[in-house]
């Protein structure tokens, strides 16, 4: 299975700054999704770049993907306390199989009013 | 509404005792999975499945059973709890291959604990 790897473990930032998470990978990919987890509840999809982009935004968020570093980004602008939460990525390998996919341990975002 | 139903949200059991937890999804999504979460190792995959009656093994199968004979359901089934079960799980449903996205959709989860 392929697993995304988040870094950092944890982030904790007041409510109007911007947060950045990051993803590694280790094998090709077709498209890396990013999901948002609120304390003990299911996994949120947020957003998808394909491995044909670079950039991709979706209200106040932006990714970013770096197929030859096998990297991601994810970043939150003027962050309210309601980001807060635990973020994952999700890298489904592109030479099939992409059902196996397993999730790291996430970022946990505090967002301090 | 799209959504993944599990069932039940929280358990309280023995070791030993026989229990199923139930998965439903009104996607008429061909991929079904079954993870848990557990502090410090993040969500690992128990099953998959790709359709009806085709299943297969993730990263931490031991211990668990699955069957999928209708396409909208994927219970869990452990045979024989213990302790080291006890655990944060989530139902998972995607498309798959049909739009290549396989954007997962998560169920609520199922807090178990077994004693």
């Amino acid at each position: 299975s392929q697993q995304g790897e988040e870094d950092p473990q944890a982030l904790s930032i007041q409510e109007g700054e911007n947060a950045t998470m990051n993803c590694s990978y280790k094998t090709s990919i077709n498209n890396l999704q990013w999901y948002r987890q609120n304390s003990g509840r299911g996994l949120v999809h947020l957003i998808l770049i394909r491995s044909n982009e670079r950039e991709k935004h979706s209200g106040r968020l932006r990714v970013t993907l770096d197929t030859s570093k096998k990297s991601s980004s994810l970043l939150i602008t003027a962050s309210r306390a309601a980001d807060t939460a635990s973020y994952f990525c999700a890298p489904p390998p592109r030479d099939g199989g992409y059902q196996k996919v397993t999730f790291g341990t996430g970022t946990k975002l505090q967002v301090i009013p | 509404e799209a959504q993944v139903t599990q069932n039940p949200r929280y358990l309280i059991t023995v070791t030993g005792k026989k229990l199923t937890v139930t998965c439903s999804q009104n996607m008429n999504h061909e991929y079904m999975s079954w993870y848990r979460q557990d502090p410090g190792l993040g969500l690992r995959q128990i099953y998959y499945s790709m359709n009806v009656e085709v299943t297969d093994k993730g990263d931490v199968p031991e211990g668990y059973k699955v069957s999928r004979k209708e396409k909208r359901n994927f219970p869990l089934i452990l045979e024989s709890p213990s302790p080291n079960q006890t655990s944060l799980y989530f139902c998972a449903s995607s498309s798959g291959q049909v739009d290549r996205q396989n954007i997962q959709y998560f169920g609520a989860g199922t807090r178990l604990s077994v004693l």
